[in-house]
């Protein structure tokens, strides 16, 4: 299994650009999630998904969207970049229910100039 | 408003000592308390979990103390070695069909083990 593999590695984008962050599992985890990791903040959820069709937002959703078409992708949709978006993203998945472990993908750092 | 607060930010100990890391939480709700291990260049990976109907845990040499009254928790490692240097995150998780798949992290801790 490659678990969650996250696409691109590293990306540099100019202000009011738009990209997707690509993110697949291949483990048929019900829930995916997307965090963004900043210096001193953790790391915070954005939009998550409890199975396909179905997806809510987190603590931070603006200037993102995501859509889960699949049990294996969830894409994160940056509609026009700006540099508060500069971060390093983190793909997870986990089985669902309470408590499960949530499996993290290698990230995806974004430079938003 | 952080509802998972974590400290110290930083931490430095030699080889062979007992790290401590501390958190507090706000929201009575949570009953998830996972701790998560990142490397350099990586993607955090679960470390050790426990449930607010146990006061510790222990794996190794990872050790959760959990305290529901102060709502505090904090991980213990135990004999630490330089392999252990990296950034370890808290994190909480309310009651609800839908909490795995919402972590909310504390602010992290980057360890230092010194050989």
């Amino acid at each position: 299994n490659a678990g969650v593999t996250q696409t691109p590695k590293f990306q540099v984008l100019k202000t009011g650009q738009s990209m997707t962050l690509q993110c697949a599992q291949d483990m048929n985890h019900e829930y995916m999630s997307w965090y963004r990791q900043d210096p001193g903040m953790g790391l915070r959820l954005i939009h998550y998904s409890v199975g396909a069709g179905i997806t809510d937002q987190g603590e931070v959703p603006n200037g993102y969207n995501v859509s889960r078409s699949t049990t294996e992708d969830f894409p994160l949709r940056l509609l026009s970049a700006a540099p508060s978006q500069t971060s390093v993203y983190f793909c997870a998945s986990t089985r669902g229910g309470r408590g499960y472990e949530q499996y993290f993908g290698p990230g995806t750092r974004l430079t938003v100039t | 408003q952080q509802q998972v607060k974590q400290s110290p930010q930083s931490l430095i100990v030699q080889k062979g000592g007992i790290s401590i890391i501390n958190c507090a939480y706000e929201n009575t709700a949570f009953d998830y308390f996972p701790w998560y291990q990142q490397f350099p260049g990586k993607g955090p990976a679960l470390l050790i979990a426990i449930r607010p109907d146990v006061s510790e845990k222990k794996e190794g040499r990872f050790t959760i103390s959990f305290n529901k009254s102060a709502k505090q928790f904090s991980l213990h490692i135990m004999d630490s070695q330089p392999g252990d240097s990296a950034t370890y995150f808290c994190a909480a998780s309310k009651m609800g069909e839908t909490s795995g798949s919402r972590l909310t992290f504390g602010e992290g801790t980057q360890l230092t083990v010194n050989p």
